[in-house]
């Protein structure tokens, strides 16, 4: 049982270059997160998906897209990467959207753009 | 609309001293309080919760926290701190049924021999 896990751990990218990180969760939860951490800032909602097939922005998602290709694996890609997108982003997942249980986060994904 | 403050971004603390984190919030609903704790270079871990009931919510580890609901407080506690226990602690709180968490900024704990 590993969890949340994502890759890669670190990428460095051109301003205009497009990537995407992965992340897949094996606890069979329902709801899965991407955040953002900025110093400073905590930790900043960038989009979500409360259930596979669905996905919603939150509160900083311009310049995101994300997919939720099925129920273990959560995707976030960026189309034209811009320095202000320099940042460590993590993947979380919990058990269920109406339930507050603990959100699980993964090790975490450190991207410069340079 | 929720938020979150936390009222120190650095706490620096000798060891075996005792600590409190604060954490105030806003809200307009019912609240979902919870502690995460970083380590460096980790993920985010759940240091305890509070879901309803008992106001004293106590971690395995020795920390404690209180929710007030008079004074909107959640703040973070620990009698006697450990060199590991340095690290990041961010408060959070539930936004909605939806799961989703609003991040206070975060403070570094800093526990010096």
């Amino acid at each position: 049982n590993a969890g949340v896990t994502q890759t890669p751990k670190f990428q460095v990218l051109k301003t205009g270059q497009s990537m995407t990180l992965q992340c897949a969760q094996d606890m069979n939860h329902n709801s899965m997160y991407w955040y953002r951490q900025d110093p400073g800032m905590g930790l900043r909602l960038i989009y979500y998906s409360a259930s596979e097939g669905t996905t919603d922005k939150g509160e900083v998602p311009n310049g995101y897209n994300v997919s939720r290709l099925n129920k273990r694996e959560f995707s976030l890609r960026l189309e034209s990467a811009a320095p202000s997108q320099t940042s460590v982003y993590f993947c979380a997942s919990l058990a269920s959207g109406g339930s507050y249980n603990e959100q699980f986060f993964g090790p975490g994904t450190r991207l410069t753009v340079l | 609309a929720q938020s979150v403050t936390q009222l120190d971004s650095q706490v620096p603390v000798f060891e075996e001293a005792p600590v409190e984190l604060r954490c105030n919030y806003s809200s307009s609903v019912s609240v979902y309080l919870f502690w995460y704790v970083q380590y460096p270079n980790q993920g985010l871990q759940l240091l305890l919760k509070y879901l309803s009931g008992s106001t004293l919510v106590e971690s395995i580890n020795g920390f404690e926290a209180e929710f007030n609901k008079s004074q909107t407080s959640f703040h973070l506690r620990k009698p006697s701190v450990h060199i590991s226990d340095t690290a990041e602690y961010f408060c959070a709180v539930g936004a909605s049924n939806t799961g989703k968490l609003i991040f206070g900024q975060g403070t570094t704990l800093q526990v010096k021999p």
